[in-house]
């Protein structure tokens, strides 16, 4: 069973628009979760990560972590064609320090 | 700026052969990782080493070996290559094995005929 759920797996937004990309969880236990950018052929970016319940701002990036619903989210605010790229969330599991990533969502972002 | 260095970029294979990938870091870290990222866009840990030393060996076919001189490179070695194989291999390094951030190389691709 797939721990880290990922939707939608695709999001077309235009220019200017905000857009909102959702990850949901198996468990609580994990400390740390972020989301990546990766685009086409290039490695990853992390964005944000957030340890805490609440709302984690890096510029035009906003996660919100929401432990009791195992739901963690990402606005991106004024999106640009620039941030087209595969959006990946991740979950550190803090015995290993090993990250578990979700499918990713593809963000395509229309001028 | 780029501090993960991955090569090659790019691998086409037959099945059965040998293949090698190398990283190397420049960050001064003590942890590095190798992840397996499938045409799904899944990625997945393989391995994590922490002062050269293996840590984490997630459920991998034994054709896979890394291989670490010091603790700025980490290696991969797969035996034997399957179709299957097919992925991007993407490393990864940390500070320490406590440490939340970790720092991703651009990733090699592998292509198994």
């Amino acid at each position: 069973q797939q721990k880290v759920q990922q939707s939608p797996e695709s999001l077309t937004v235009s220019e200017g628009a905000m857009a909102s990309l959702n990850c949901t969880f198996s468990d609580g236990t994990s400390d740390n979760f972020r989301w990546y950018r990766q685009h086409s052929g290039k490695g990853l970016e992390v964005l944000v990560s957030i340890f805490s319940d609440g709302e984690k701002e890096e510029g035009r990036f906003t996660a919100h972590l929401n432990r009791a619903s195992l739901h963690v989210s990402l606005h991106i605010r004024e999106p640009q064609p620039s941030d087209s790229a595969v959006y990946l969330c991740a979950m550190r599991d803090s015995g290993y320090n090993k990250l578990t990533f979700g499918k990713g969502t593809v963000l395509l972002v229309s001028p | 700026e780029t501090a993960v260095f991955q090569t090659p970029n790019y691998h086409v294979t037959q099945v059965g052969n040998e293949v090698s990938f190398n990283c190397k870091q420049t960050l001064g870290h003590d942890t590095m990782y190798w992840y397996k990222q499938d045409s799904k866009k899944l990625l997945k840990i393989m391995f994590s080493y922490n002062n050269k030393q293996l840590i984490v060996n997630e459920t991998v076919p034994r054709r896979f070996s890394p291989q670490s001189s010091d603790k700025a490179h980490l290696n991969l070695r797969i035996k034997s290559v399957e179709p299957e194989d097919s992925a991007v291999y993407l490393c990864a390094s940390s500070r320490d094995w406590g440490s939340y951030e970790q720092y991703f190389g651009p990733g090699t691709r592998l292509t198994v005929l």
